[in-house]
């Protein structure tokens, strides 16, 4: 059973580009969790979304940012007229279920820097 | 708002030493904490958790205590290893039926040989 899958790795992107990021969920997981962490800072929540529905985006910024999670495919996380500030490491993380006490799998993260 | 925060960012020790890393929380409410250990440059995986009604809880080298008199938690790991060596965070789970983690700062941990 592979663990949470985040693509890619590493992105790069010129200031006012667009940045997708992937994440596939752990096999049998519905529930879907994106973070941002900044260097030497804990992780900050953005989103939590379940097949197709967006159940909680109160931490993700009202403009650029965007995401999805489809019936068929991988959750993304998108990012439109990247700036600097944008530049961080983002986490997804995947549970069977929401309640709390269910642990979360993350994946290794996909580090976005904007030049 | 509420946050965690943790009281040392970093911690060394020598191997085989125990080694605790502590943790503030604000959230009166909160009623499930959980450990995390993040190694550079990948995500954070799962230690050990604990609930509110408990005040310890232990894993294989790795105990939890929470005090909630004083909203505190601790980690404490056994005949600490050099594969030890990570950043560790306390993140505490939200009230409600959806699942955010706050998370506090982290606490990098070295374990010198």
């Amino acid at each position: 059973n592979a663990g949470v899958m985040q693509n890619p790795r590493h992105l790069v992107r010129r200031r006012g580009q667009e940045a997708r990021l992937r994440c596939s969920p752990m096999k049998g997981h519905s529930h879907v969790y994106w973070y941002r962490q900044l260097p030497e800072e804990g992780l900050k929540f953005m989103v939590y979304l379940q097949k197709e529905n967006i159940i909680d985006e109160s931490g993700m910024p009202k403009e650029r940012f965007s995401a999805e999670f489809p019936k068929e495919g991988p959750s993304i996380l998108r990012i439109q007229q990247v700036v600097r500030g944008d530049s961080a490491a983002y986490f997804c993380a995947s549970s069977y279920n929401s309640q709390g006490g269910t642990e979360a799998f993350f994946g290794q993260g996909t580090r976005l820097t904007v030049v | 708002g509420e946050s965690v925060g943790l009281h040392l960012p970093t911690l060394s020790v020598q191997e085989g030493d125990n080694s605790i890393i502590n943790c503030a929380y604000s959230n009166s409410a909160s009623d499930y904490f959980i450990w995390y250990k993040q190694e550079s440059g990948k995500g954070p995986q799962f230690i050990i958790d604990i609930r509110s009604n408990m005040d310890k809880r232990q894993g294989q080298r790795v105990t939890v205590l929470l005090n909630k008199t004083v909203k505190h938690l601790s980690l404490q790991i056994a005949a600490t290893q050099p594969g030890d060596s990570a950043v560790y965070f306390c993140a505490e789970d939200s009230a409600g039926n959806n699942r955010k983690l706050i998370w506090g700062l982290g606490t990098s941990l070295a374990v010198n040989p």
